[in-house]
């Protein structure tokens, strides 16, 4: 059982669409991140989440943690090719030697 | 940009051959890690470090091994490759800060043996 899971797993969408892909877990964490991997690259992250009900916004991109910290969601508003991408959440785990924990990712395709 | 690298980016070889896959970063990080990653799939920590002469394993069991002389290289080796070692190999390092830390990763090393 994965600790952070991610849905949808894949996504193909025109451009122009918007999009919401989520990240849950039964447990709380501290703080959350997300980080966009574009294929033949490592991730990078896009931002970090730390207070409960918190929303950051990246140009189209909208990030929101859980009042309660146990999951959260990204928006992309009007979808371009250049989102196109494996997005994943990470959490630091204190139970695994406070390592990052990644989910299982989103894969997403937008089709001009 | 992450000045963190790795060498080589592509990697195809035969079955029993030994290899070590380079990872540096310029960026005087304590904390490196190995994950390996199946296309388009979850990241799993095989490897981690918290310094120099520091090692351990992480969440998946891996049949290769890592060292840590210098501060800015961790490089991982196998010693006998096989077919189920076929994968991506994503080198991380991050800063020494308790808490929200970026990791930074390098373009990873893909790996066919055959």
């Amino acid at each position: 059982t994965q600790l952070l899971e991610q849905s949808p797993q894949f996504l193909s969408i025109q451009e122009g669409e918007n999009l919401t892909v989520y990240c849950n877990s039964s447990s709380v964490f501290s703080s959350l991140q997300w980080y966009r991997q574009e294929p033949g690259e490592g991730p990078v992250l896009l931002v970090t989440v730390v207070t409960g009900g918190e929303v950051k916004k990246l140009k189209r991109l909208t990030f929101q943690f859980g009042d309660a910290r146990k999951d959260s969601s990204l928006h992309i508003t009007a979808a371009q090719p250049g989102d196109t991408g494996l997005y994943l959440c990470a959490a630091w785990n204190n139970n695994a030697g406070n390592m990052l924990t990644f989910g299982g990712g989103t894969r997403l395709m937008v089709k001009p | 940009e992450a000045d963190i690298y790795q060498t080589p980016r592509y990697l195809v070889i035969g079955t029993g051959k030994k290899i070590t896959l380079e990872c540096s970063q310029t960026m005087g990080h304590d904390k490196m890690y190995w994950y390996q990653q199946d296309p388009g799939m979850e990241l799993h920590l095989i490897h981690y470090s918290y310094g120099v002469n520091s090692t351990e394993k992480g969440d998946l069991s891996s049949e290769s091994t890592v060292s840590r002389i210098r501060t800015e290289h961790f490089p991982l080796t196998l010693e006998s490759a096989r077919p189920s070692h076929t994968s991506q190999y994503l080198c991380a390092s991050s800063p020494d800060r308790e808490a929200y830390n970026e990791q930074f990763f390098g373009p990873g090393t893909r790996l066919t043996v055959l």
